[in-house]
């Protein structure tokens, strides 16, 4: 199975900081890597689908880059309906499998 | 609209079953595959199964394999997983989501708690 290691577990950010998560897949996974946003409480919404494709309406500050094993999420200028908890999706494989979370905190 | 309302989930003791449904409206069900994602109370997401759209093709998680099993029925629209053999560490809202041609969940239910607990 392709194990997805997401860093950092949590992160404390200021509302305008510049935001990164990174995910490194135990094997090349080419481009399908997908981000998932969650709130507490809510189901996850999906951001990024094939690792940089932003989904339709999802705003342009969040953008995702990477191939191979190592991908990142990138948020331009962290705003406050962004506090939530993202997490990555490998489906190059069965079974398919999420990075640990990573939990976007108000500093 | 895509919706995908998920039912089923309650309190069971240890070693028994339950089944989850999940209706799905608002697209071409018997031209999609489905999957269950499940989220223990203060955990991360686990993948739990996908089944193809034609219920061809299954696929799933290692700590649920030989236990859960998922299925469909085009006529209704709706999505299943019966769960055989529960565990406490089974206990999680269960999510069940609208595959994207193998590239990933693009809808979501609200989610369904199973509690195993004696």
């Amino acid at each position: 199975d392709i194990q997805m290691t997401q860093s950092p577990s949590s992160l404390s950010a200021s509302v305008g900081d510049r935001v990164t998560i990174t995910c490194r897949a135990s094997q090349g996974i080419r481009n399908e890597l997908g981000w998932y946003q969650q709130k507490p409480g809510k189901a996850p919404k999906r951001l990024i689908s094939a690792t940089s494709s932003l989904q339709s309406g999802v705003p342009s500050r969040f953008s995702g880059s990477g191939s191979g094993t190592e991908f990142t999420l990138t948020i331009s200028s962290l705003q406050p309906e962004d506090f939530a908890t993202y997490y990555c999706l490998q489906h190059n494989s069965y079974p398919w499998t999420f990075g640990q979370g990573t939990k976007v905190e108000i500093k | 609209q895509v919706q995908l309302v998920e039912s089923g989930g309650g309190v069971v003791q240890p070693g028994t079953s339950l089944r989850l449904s999940c209706a799905a409206s608002g697209f071409i069900f018997n031209s999609y595959g489905m999957h269950w994602v499940r989220q223990a109370p203060g955990k991360g997401l686990e993948w739990v199964a996908l089944i193809w759209y034609d219920g061809n093709y299954k696929y799933y998680g290692d700590s649920v394999k030989g236990r859960f099993t998922i299925s469909r029925d085009n006529s209704k629209n709706t999505l299943y997983l019966q769960m055989n053999s529960l565990r406490a560490e089974d206990t999680a809202v269960y999510y069940c989501g609208k595959d994207y041609y193998d590239s990933g969940i693009d809808y979501w239910g609200q989610g369904t708690l199973v509690t195993v607990s004696s």
